[in-house]
């Protein structure tokens, strides 16, 4: 079966610290893996994906996030936190049984909290 | 420009009542997803829509469920005789198309609570 897993519930940074969020993912066959953040009462914003090529790739507000095949991982970085990351992060794989679309499974969610 | 959106923000019904909620996707898009995110989770696919027609609508959970958009812009998600396990955000995304190289935009979601 396809899934991805976040094991943190919660990740606790202070500003300026560099902060990861881990997700692993169980995809038979090469994977498009995405992130996305949600803020509160708002949709869930894109902010990158893999999809082929560089295993590091760049997306929106200073993130990146690091494909490791063999560890079946795509964790997110920043290498300096701000306060205003402060957010709920989604990793997600697309299906590939979907048929040529971004049918779009979803972890758990990693809440994380950048301290002052 | 404006992004997807999604009405009514909340929706209160008691348990045994019809609900719909409505979404509205980026002038364009053609393709349209529907999602449900319940508490403490991410959210799970539910039907997908290519213009008219749904393309895939293996998520929906039973026929109490069920989505249309008749003129390949707006959508409706109609919700029958609805249990209290219906409670739950239900989320909107649109893209301009199918590939890997077309992400989605999510709207603000519905709170559906059924008492």
């Amino acid at each position: 079966a396809q899934s991805v897993a976040q094991p943190e519930d919660q990740v606790n940074v202070a500003e300026g610290n560099p902060l990861t969020v881990k997700c692993t993912y169980s995809v038979s066959g090469n994977p498009y893996l995405f992130w996305y953040v949600q803020y509160p009462n708002r949709g869930l914003q894109f902010l990158l994906k893999y999809i082929t090529g560089d295993n590091l790739v760049k997306g929106s507000y200073g993130f990146e996030a690091e494909f490791n095949k063999s560890q079946t991982s795509f964790h997110l970085k920043k290498p300096s936190a701000l306060v205003s990351d402060s957010a709920l992060y989604f990793c997600a794989v697309r299906d590939r049984f979907s048929g040529g679309y971004n049918k779009l499974i979803f972890g758990a969610g990693t809440r994380l909290a950048v301290h002052p | 420009g404006a992004g997807v959106s999604q009405t009514p923000s909340n929706k209160v019904t008691e348990k045994g009542k019809y609900v719909e909620l409505r979404c509205d996707p980026i002038s364009g898009h053609t393709a349209l997803y529907w999602y449900r995110q319940s508490l403490g989770q991410g959210p799970e696919f539910l039907i997908y829509f290519q213009g008219t027609g749904a393309a895939d609508d293996s998520g929906l959970p039973n026929d109490r469920f069920f989505a249309v958009r008749p003129e390949g812009s707006v959508s409706t998600l109609k919700i029958q005789r609805t249990e209290r396990g219906d409670s739950a955000v239900y989320l909107c995304a649109s893209s301009l198309g199918t590939g890997t190289g077309h992400e989605q935009y999510f709207g603000p979601g519905t709170r559906l609570t059924v008492t």
